[in-house]
């Protein structure tokens, strides 16, 4: 049971470039999440989505997109990356919602130069 | 915004030493959650919480949920030195969001 799948582990981008980072579940769950994090201040939220087909902005949305096409598969896109969004990036998942404990990927560190 | 405030920031002890760090906020919450970070990894709930007043253990790990809601406590008794990484608070806002603590460093010294 692989839980939840991020990749790449490690990616360095130069300012301007789009790029994808691909998160996939095999637990079945409807709720998955982004997060980023940055040294001293937790995690925060980017988008989430409760089902196929529907996504919701969190709590630092600009310069990010995302679609869920499938239950598995939650992608997270930089439109066009800045330094700024040098950082690590976590996908999650849990059953429902985030009421309920969710279940993390080990992360992408992204670099953007 | 909604804010959790997670203290101490980082703490220094010695193997066989008890540990305790909390987490408050101006808001309340209905579920409290406690996770812990190794490095290079994403965090693995270690405690969840729904009720007020609520003590859960896991392990050498004691949780509370605060009785006015607006903050919980983690215990961890007799650390080793596997103890070392950060642990977060989080607590869902309502609706599909959770809010995480910038957390609590630990670090024991074998």
């Amino acid at each position: 049971n692989a839980g939840v799948t991020q990749t790449p582990k490690f990616q360095v981008l130069k300012t301007g470039q789009s790029m994808t980072l691909q998160c996939a579940q095999d637990m079945n769950h409807e709720y998955m999440s982004w997060y980023r994090q940055d040294p001293g201040m937790g995690l925060r939220l980017i988008h989430y989505s409760v089902g196929a087909g529907i996504t919701d902005q969190g709590e630092v949305p600009n310069g990010y997109n995302v679609s869920r096409s499938t239950t598995e598969d939650f992608p997270l896109r930089l439109l066009s990356a800045a330094p700024s969004q040098t950082s690590v990036y976590f996908c999650a998942s849990s059953l429902r919602d985030s009421n309920q404990p969710q279940h993390f990927g080990d992360g992408t560190r992204l670099s953007i130069l | 915004g909604q804010q959790l405030n997670q203290s101490p920031q980082s703490m220094f002890i010695q193997e066989g030493e008890d540990v305790s760090m909390n987490c408050t906020s101006s808001s309340i919450f209905n579920t409290w959650l406690w996770y812990k970070q190794e490095p290079g990894e994403g965090p693995v709930l270690l405690i969840a919480l729904y009720k007020a007043g609520e003590l859960t253990s896991n392990g050498r790990l004691t949780a509370q949920f605060g009785i006015t809601r607006k903050d919980s406590f983690l215990n961890i008794s007799a650390s080793i030195p596997s103890d070392v990484g950060i642990y977060f608070c989080a607590g869902p806002t309502g609706g599909f969001k959770t809010i995480f603590g910038a957390g609590t460093r630990l670090f024991v010294k074998a």
